[in-house]
């Protein structure tokens, strides 16, 4: 069984410019949760999606947008990059049988994200 | 709003000892705690998972329990070994199905 994987493991951007990061969920998973993990802090929840809808969202602006595809595998877009911007992102994957994902979540390795 | 609160931020201890990790919310309106490992720059590892209607798990050196009404948890691990150095990460989920966390312990064992 495959776990959560992430792509890429570390990307460096400049201010201003766009990023997309990729996760693939562990096998039989259908809902994604991205999270944010600042320097010495906990992570912060950015936004879940259960079978391809948004299915909550945190304390983040309209410019950190994502996707969930057929197949549950998930995009993490981010315009407009800031320098607080810079952090570790993380997906988390879990198994749902109804709408709401309460279930255990299983994490990736994570994208480390620098912005210059 | 949830907050979750883990104290202290550091802990070494030698070897070999018992020890305790303690965490605290505020709102007791949770579904499940975890209990995760977070090792320097890596992802997170989940070690336990509680259900809001259950008081502890276990699993081999590491025992969870939960107390829902007064909003802790505690995370036991027995006979320490240097490999279990890392970050102790607990995190609730809420009616929004969002995991809050807490900031960490940073756990040394020294040999």
């Amino acid at each position: 069984e495959t776990g959560v994987t992430q792509s890429p493991t570390h990307l460096i951007k400049t201010r201003g410019q766009q990023v997309t990061l990729r996760c693939s969920s562990q096998s039989g998973h259908n809902t994604v949760s991205w999270y944010q993990q600042a320097l010495g802090q906990g992570p912060q929840f950015i936004f879940q999606y259960y079978r391809e809808e948004e299915n909550g969202r945190g304390n983040f602006p309209p410019r950190f947008s994502g996707l969930q595809f057929p197949n549950y595998s998930s995009e993490l877009n981010v315009n407009a990059l800031e320098l607080d911007d810079s952090a570790l992102y993380l997906c988390a994957s879990s198994p749902s049988t109804t709408r709401g994902g309460k279930n255990e979540q299983f994490f990736g390795p994570g994208t480390r994200l620098t912005v210059l | 709003k949830q907050e979750v609160t883990q104290i202290p931020a550091a802990l070494s201890v030698p070897e070999g000892e018992n020890l305790v990790l303690n965490c605290s919310f505020t709102d007791s309106a949770i579904y499940n705690l975890q209990w995760f490992r977070q090792d320097p720059g890596k992802g997170l590892t989940s070690l336990l998972l509680i259900q809001s209607s259950q008081r502890e798990q276990t699993s081999g050196r590491l025992n969870a329990s939960l107390d829902k009404s007064s909003g802790r948890s505690t995370l036991y691990i027995a006979a320490s070994q240097p490999g279990d150095s890392a970050t102790y990460l607990c995190a609730v989920t809420g009616a929004n199905s969002k995991l809050t966390f807490g900031k960490g312990i940073t756990l040394s064992v020294r040999p």
